[in-house]
């Protein structure tokens, strides 16, 4: 079955770096995109952005452009979505997700905790 | 940009009644809406998704309609599970609508 596995919760100080991990199983890897959505405590969720599986390329929303960074391992089934310049407004849950197509998405991570505080 | 706007923002009712959350795009989307489930501590589900289709493994009692700006999801008759938040979707989500047990 469609599995998307994220790596572990991560506390960080303003200013540092966040990398999360996506690992995939039960389909082909580089026929999806995978989109990362993020959900501040208590609040709803926000889309922020996609890679393409298959060519790597990307498209995210602009406040976070000059900061993420987010590749892909093919061999590995793995994407991973990088943040730079943490402030406290980062903290929040990381997800990853499938895009089965049509922006539907069909298959979530767990969820990653980034807590970003001095 | 579309904006989608959820209302209301709370919705209390008991097991066994009807609910009905509205979700309203800021320019027309045709039928391209999703919408999802979240639960505390879990990831958002699929529910439906092309303004009306069962997401598969989503129970009848869950229906979406609507076009263009103007979107409904209808729970026909709560279960104790059903008590959650409520996203729609068009790429980026409106703000949310929970179900709360009354």
């Amino acid at each position: 079955q469609v599995q998307l596995v994220q790596s572990g919760a991560e506390v960080k100080k303003p200013g540092a770096s966040v990398k999360v991990s996506c690992k995939t199983s039960g389909y082909t890897f580089t026929g999806y995109y995978i989109h990362w959505v993020r959900q501040a405590p208590g609040q709803g969720l926000e889309w922020m952005g996609w890679i393409n599986s298959n060519s790597g390329g990307t498209n995210f929303v602009q406040k976070f452009r000059d900061r993420v960074t987010v590749t892909r391992d093919t061999s590995i089934s793995t994407a991973y979505m990088e943040l730079n310049r943490l402030t406290s407004d980062d903290t929040a849950v990381y997800y990853c997700a499938r895009d089965r197509g049509g922006w539907l998405f069909d298959s979530w991570g767990q969820g990653t905790p980034v807590t970003v505080s001095s | 940009e579309i904006v989608l706007t959820q209302s209301p923002a709370t919705l209390s009712l008991s097991p066994g009644e009807r609910a009905t959350l509205s979700c309203r795009a800021s320019q027309s989307v045709s039928s391209s809406l999703a919408w999802y489930q979240q639960k505390p501590g879990q990831p958002p589900r699929l529910l439906i998704y092309d303004a009306s289709n069962r997401a598969t493994g989503i129970p009848a009692r869950f229906s979406g309609s609507g076009s263009g700006t103007g979107f409904t999801l209808t729970i026909s008759a709560l279960e104790p599970d059903d008590f959650a938040i409520y996203y729609c979707q068009q790429r980026t989500f409106g703000g949310g609508t929970k179900v709360e047990i009354k």
